[in-house]
């Protein structure tokens, strides 16, 4: 019963290439993240769609685009791939996205280890 | 400057022992305080939340939020190894859903 999935799990891959992870989340929530944990733990959000909708879009190269193709899922694609790109991404999902002065918990997948060679 | 400042240890600790974890931030306008626990190679989990100040109590784990310093704390009672993880602090305003992370503070409970 995985709440928040993410695929694939690890990905190697050669400077310059394009690649994509999934994150798939079955609590129904309407809220989903992209977030980017690097070598030092720091953990920073990149993305947030609510209903298909970008609502948070931090300072991220243009090589990154999110595309949420319905609710549940929220995939993230990488153009042009660098060392620095090197890190763990995170999906996460939450109830709703703050808006109303209401906080909820955001649930995070297993990660997607990222390495650039 | 960050916006949170987390001091990332590690911290070693034996079994049995009382940890304190705690987090500074700048921005007045954080209302959602929280604490997150990862575990190696795993996704982080919400481990406490609470709104604005004050002190919020379950089981062993305590947080407490000092809105006037700026300062939020984490106390670990009778830990146990089991408790070995790294401790992110997150906050967030009341909209948005945005949630800003410290760095997390690597934990060892030595049995």
């Amino acid at each position: 019963d995985t709440a928040v999935s993410q695929t694939p799990k690890y990905l190697v891959t050669q400077m310059g290439n394009d690649k994509s992870i999934k994150c798939e989340q079955n609590l129904g929530h309407d809220t989903m993240y992209w977030y980017k944990q690097d070598s030092k733990k720091f953990l920073k959000i990149m993305f947030s769609y609510n209903n298909k909708e970008l609502i948070i879009n931090e300072t991220v190269p243009n090589r990154f685009s999110p595309k949420s193709p319905d609710k549940a899922h929220l995939n993230l694609h990488i153009n042009s791939l660098e060392l620095g790109d090197s890190a763990v991404y995170f999906c996460a999902s939450s109830q709703a996205n703050g808006r109303g002065g209401n906080y909820n918990e955001q649930f995070f997948g297993p990660g997607t280890r990222l390495t650039v060679l | 400057q960050k916006e949170v400042e987390q001091d990332p240890g590690p911290l070693s600790v034996p079994e049995g022992a009382i940890v304190s974890l705690n987090c500074t931030y700048s921005n007045s306008a954080f209302q959602y305080f929280m604490w997150y626990r990862q575990y190696s190679r795993k996704g982080p989990e919400l481990l406490m939340y609470t709104y604005s100040s004050g002190n919020k109590e379950d089981g062993r784990f305590t947080a407490q939020v000092d809105k006037s310093s700026k300062y939020i704390s984490l106390f670990i009672r009778d830990s146990q190894p089991s408790d070995s993880a790294t401790y992110l602090c997150a906050m967030g305003r009341n909209q948005g859903g945005k949630l800003i992370f410290g760095q997390g503070t690597e934990l060892s409970v030595k049995p």
